[in-house]
């Protein structure tokens, strides 16, 4: 048990819609994560914000956008879905204090895109 | 560019014995390693973990040795038990801007056959 939660489990969308994905953190959790897992891969990193801004990104367009809260909760908005959107998406986040290699992750949403 | 693989999808081992898991990279900014298990419908679990300064970190039945000359890490799980069965995941970390993020590799189907 991690204590972080994601919100929906399970989500269908169509190409070209918009979608936002929900996570929920441990109190205290102020570095957060999300990953896009493909059928098949390894996670890959999308992005992360650390105190509500964005500090790193991996190799996503800019219709792959996110906000962190002060209530440790965070989003991860894709815009102009496309098929290959497709994926398991996780978020991860890391206890105050802690390096960020240290990283919780939650159950993940399954997005597929029709 | 995969810059983590793990070539062998899966692994198959009897209750008892030994499972070992492997895994290559070849960013050499790559100082910190992980390993994670992911059971179905679950996030990523961490595992173990050893620094780039180490070569062997133990934790129980789990050891991972790294030799950085070759790039290669590995994961040994001994004795393996039915519980063990899982997809176990290969991670690497290096800064990244001012971010701290994960590298996957593929993964790795583990059954530990009863």
């Amino acid at each position: 048990e991690t204590g972080v939660t994601q919100s929906p489990t399970h989500l269908i969308k169509t190409r070209g819609q918009q979608v936002t994905l929900r996570c929920s953190s441990q109190s205290g959790h102020n570095t957060v994560s999300w990953y896009q897992q493909a059928l098949g891969q390894g996670p890959q990193f999308i992005f992360q914000y650390y105190r509500e801004e964005e500090n790193g990104r991996g190799n996503f367009p800019p219709r792959f956008s996110g906000l962190q809260f002060p209530n440790y909760s965070s989003e991860l908005n894709v815009n102009a879905l496309e098929l290959d959107d497709s994926a398991l998406y996780l978020c991860a986040s890391t206890p105050r204090g802690l390096a960020a290699d240290t990283q919780y992750f939650g159950p993940g949403t399954r997005l597929t895109v029709l | 560019d995969q810059q983590v693989k793990q070539n062998s999808p899966s692994l198959s081992v009897q209750e008892g014995r030994i499972s070992i898991l492997n895994c290559d990279y070849t960013n050499s900014m790559f100082d910190y390693f992980l390993w994670y298990k992911k059971y179905p419908a679950e996030g990523p679990t961490f595992l173990i973990s050893i620094s780039s300064i180490k070569d062997k970190n133990e934790d129980g039945r789990f050891t991972v040795f790294l030799n950085k000359s070759a790039k290669h890490l590995s994961l040994h799980i001994v004795p393996s038990q039915p519980g063990d069965s899982a997809v176990y995941f290969c991670a690497a970390t290096g800064m990244s801007g001012s971010a701290r993020q994960l590298t996957f590799g593929s993964g790795t189907q583990l059954t530990v056959l009863p």
